[in-house]
This record gives C-alpha cells, sequence and structure tokens, in this order.
C-alpha cells in the first residue's frame, strides 16, 4: 500500500517563476493539506482540499493556489515565486473528517 | 491568531533516560492534539494523539493533557539513541482538518 508519493523531491527555480507541485494520497484518503516548512520551523498550513475543493486557507497570499483532481490527487502552484518561499512543501493526507494526517515526504524548492 | 509554543532546545538526556517535552497552545477550543516525530531530511510522522484530559500511554510514550493549563506533554521513557529527531506538537480545533503546528523540540539521546 503506497502511501503519500510527492512529486518532485527537490526543485529549483528562480525569482518571479511559477512552479507545480504534485502530490497522490494514501489509498483510501479522499481529503489532501498542503503544508510548509521553512528550516528549522514547524510546518505552516497553506490550504486543504475535499471534493475537488478548496475547503480551508491558511495565511498564504494568492500567489498560492491548488486544485484536486477526481482521483483526490492534487496540485500546488505557486506564482511570482519569491526569495522567501525557498522551503520544504508537504502534502498531507487523510480521510475527511479524521485528523490524523499522513505526509508525503516533501518537495525541497529553492528559489535563487 | 492561534499559537503553538514549543522550546526549541536542543533537550539533551542521556540513553536510558525519560526525555519530557511540553507545548503550550493560545486557543481554548483547541480540541484534538498530536505529537509528530520529523527526523533530519524527512517528513513528519504521527506518534501520538491525544483528545481528553489525562494520559495517554503507548508503549515507551507518555501523552498528557491539561485543557485548563493549555498544556501538553509528551514523555519518551528508556530513550534510545534513535529517538533523536525534532518532535512537532499541533492542535486542531475539529472544524476540519487543518492542523496548527509548533516549531518543534529537537531531542538528542546520547549513549
Amino acid at each position: 500500500d503506497a502511501g503519500v508519493t510527492q512529486s518532485p523531491t527537490h526543485l529549483i527555480k528562480t525569482r518571479g517563476q511559477q512552479v507545480t507541485l504534485r502530490c497522490s494520497p494514501k489509498s483510501g484518503h479522499d481529503t489532501v493539506s498542503w503544508y510548509q516548512q521553512a528550516l528549522g520551523q514547524g510546518p505552516q498550513f497553506i490550504f486543504q482540499y475535499y471534493e475537488e475543493e478548496e475547503r480551508q486557507r491558511g495565511n498564504f497570499p494568492d500567489r498560492f493556489s491548488g486544485h484536486q483532481f477526481p482521483n483526490y490527487s492534487s496540485e500546488l502552484n505557486v506564482n511570482a515565486l519569491l526569495l522567501g518561499d525557498s522551503a520544504l512543501y508537504l502534502c498531507a493526507s487523510c480521510i475527511s473528517n479524521n485528523e490524523k494526517l499522513f505526509f508525503g515526504s516533501g518537495t525541497q524548492l529553492s528559489v535563487l | 491568531q492561534k499559537e503553538v509554543e514549543q522550546n526549541s532546545g536542543p533537550l539533551s538526556v542521556p540513553e536510558g533516560a525519560i526525555a519530557s517535552l511540553n507545548c503550550t497552545y493560545s486557543d481554548r477550543v483547541s480540541q484534538s492534539f498530536f505529537w509528530y516525530r520529523q527526523y533530519s531530511g524527512k517528513s513528519p510522522e504521527l506518534i501520538m494523539s491525544i483528545y481528553s484530559n489525562g494520559d495517554k500511554e503507548d508503549g515507551r510514550f507518555t501523552a498528557q493533557l491539561n485543557k485548563a493549563s493549555q498544556y501538553v506533554s509528551l514523555l519518551i521513557r528508556d530513550s534510545q539513541p534513535s529517538d533523536s529527531a525534532t518532535y512537532l506538537c499541533a492542535v486542531s480545533d475539529n472544524a476540519g482538518n487543518m492542523l496548527t503546528f509548533g516549531g518543534g523540540t529537537r531531542l538528542m539521546v546520547k549513549p
């Protein structure tokens, strides 16, 4: 049984570019959340998708957007990248209304 | 704004000792509490959840919750070098699955 899978594992971009990160949830899970984890800090909630709609959103600008597909997989898009967007981006999945999150291994994004 | 506070550490304990990790939270409506372990360069892994006041034990781990004091802790008995990691405290208000994480406490268990 595959857990949460994320791609790519590492990514290097320059300021102003756009990036798309991908996530496949654990089998049987229908809810996907995205978190940003800066070096030495705890994960910060970006948003959550359920039934292909954004259900909750954290304190992130509109440059951060997402999508969930009918197979429950999800994408995180970040436009107009800033140096401060450099971080580990974590995808987590769960069964709806169950708060036990399972995290993927993350995508390390470096913005130069 | 919800806040979850943890001492960043590092907390250093000798092998075999009890490691005590603490967390305070600001939002009184918080209902669910979690401890995640994160090894360097890896993703967080859920190790304990607790929902009601008191203690909850799972193997060498004990989570303690005091909602009146807005305090949650994690005790690790018989600490092993393999327990060396960052421990993240997370809380939820049950209004969906959004978790608010603390900054984590780095634990070092010395042989």
